[in-house]
C-alpha cells in the first residue's frame, strides 16, 4: 500500500475534464512539492507536471496540477484518446525518501 | 539531449546479487544539483523508488531496501550502478534510472529524464 493515495482508475469521454487526486501527509505533500508522471504501456514514465503546477517544455496546457495542504490533483481538460495512460503522483518525504502514489489508470471512453 | 541507458543481466538467480549499470550520455553525472536515481516497477504494478546518489557519493535509500542496496557513481565512465543483494522473486521488475533533481533545502525534486528501463527476472 502506497503512502500517497490515488484512485486506481479514472475515466472520461473525449473533450471532458478529468481530475486525479493524490492524498499524502504533512511530511510529504504538506511540506514538499508534488510531481506527476505519465506512463504508456511498455514505456518509461515521463515527467508531466513538476513543482505542483509547472509543465515541462512540450507538455500541452491541457494538463495542469494543483496542491492544497496534504493533497494534490492532476487535471486534464479537453480529454483525448491519446491521454489514455497510467498517471503517478510523487513527492519527497521528510524521512528522506521519494514516495510514489499507487498509480491511476485513465480510460478514455 | 541527455540520455540514460540501463544495462545488465536479465536473469538473476535467487540469493544472488542483482547488478545494473546506467550509462549517461549527452551530459555529465558530475552536474551540480543533480542526483541520479534508481526506480523499479514489478510487472503490472506501480513505481517504487530504490535510491539516489550524488556524484560525490552522497546517497539516499528506500528504507525498505536499504539493507540490501548499494548505489555507486563512476565519474570517469559517466555511469551510475545499482547492486541489490540477496535477490528474491519479489525483486523481479523493470528497473529504471533517472536524473533526480533534488534540493532538500528548497523542498523541490523531480525525476527527469528516465532511461527506457531493463527487465530483471529473479528465477532459478
Amino acid at each position: 500500500q502506497s503512502v500517497l493515495t490515488q484512485p486506481p482508475s479514472a475515466s472520461g469521454t473525449p473533450g471532458q475534464r478529468v481530475t486525479i487526486s493524490c492524498s499524502g501527509s504533512s511530511s510529504n505533500i504538506g511540506s514538499n512539492t508534488v510531481n506527476w508522471y505519465q506512463q504508456f504501456p511498455g514505456t518509461a514514465p515521463k515527467l508531466l507536471i513538476y513543482s505542483n503546477n509547472q509543465r515541462p517544455s512540450g507538455v500541452p496546457d491541457r494538463f495542469s496540477g494543483s496542491k492544497s495542504g496534504t493533497s494534490a490533483s492532476l487535471a486534464i481538460s479537453g480529454l483525448r484518446s491519446e491521454d489514455e495512460a497510467d498517471y503517478y503522483c510523487a513527492a519527497w518525504d521528510d524521512s528522506l525518501t521519494e514516495l510514489f502514489g499507487g498509480g491511476t489508470k485513465l480510460t478514455v471512453l | 539531449q541527455l540520455q540514460l541507458q540501463e544495462s545488465g543481466p536479465g536473469l538473476v538467480k535467487p540469493s544472488e546479487t542483482l547488478s545494473l549499470t546506467c550509462t549517461v550520455s549527452g551530459g555529465s553525472i558530475s552536474s551540480s544539483n543533480y542526483y541520479w536515481g534508481w526506480i523499479r516497477q514489478p510487472p503490472g504494478k506501480g513505481l517504487e523508488w530504490i535510491g539516489s546518489i550524488y556524484y560525490r557519493g552522497s546517497t539516499y535509500y528506500n528504507p525498505s531496501l536499504k539493507s540490501r542496496v548499494a548505489i555507486s557513481a563512476d565519474t570517469s565512465k559517466n555511469q551510475v550502478s545499482l547492486k541489490l543483494s540477496s535477490a528474491t522473486a519479489a525483486d523481479t521488475a523493470v528497473y529504471y534510472c533517472a536524473r533526480h533533481l533534488l534540493s532538500i533545502v528548497v523542498a523541490v525534486d523531480w525525476l527527469d529524464p528516465w532511461g527506457q528501463g531493463t527487465l530483471v527476472t529473479v528465477s532459478s
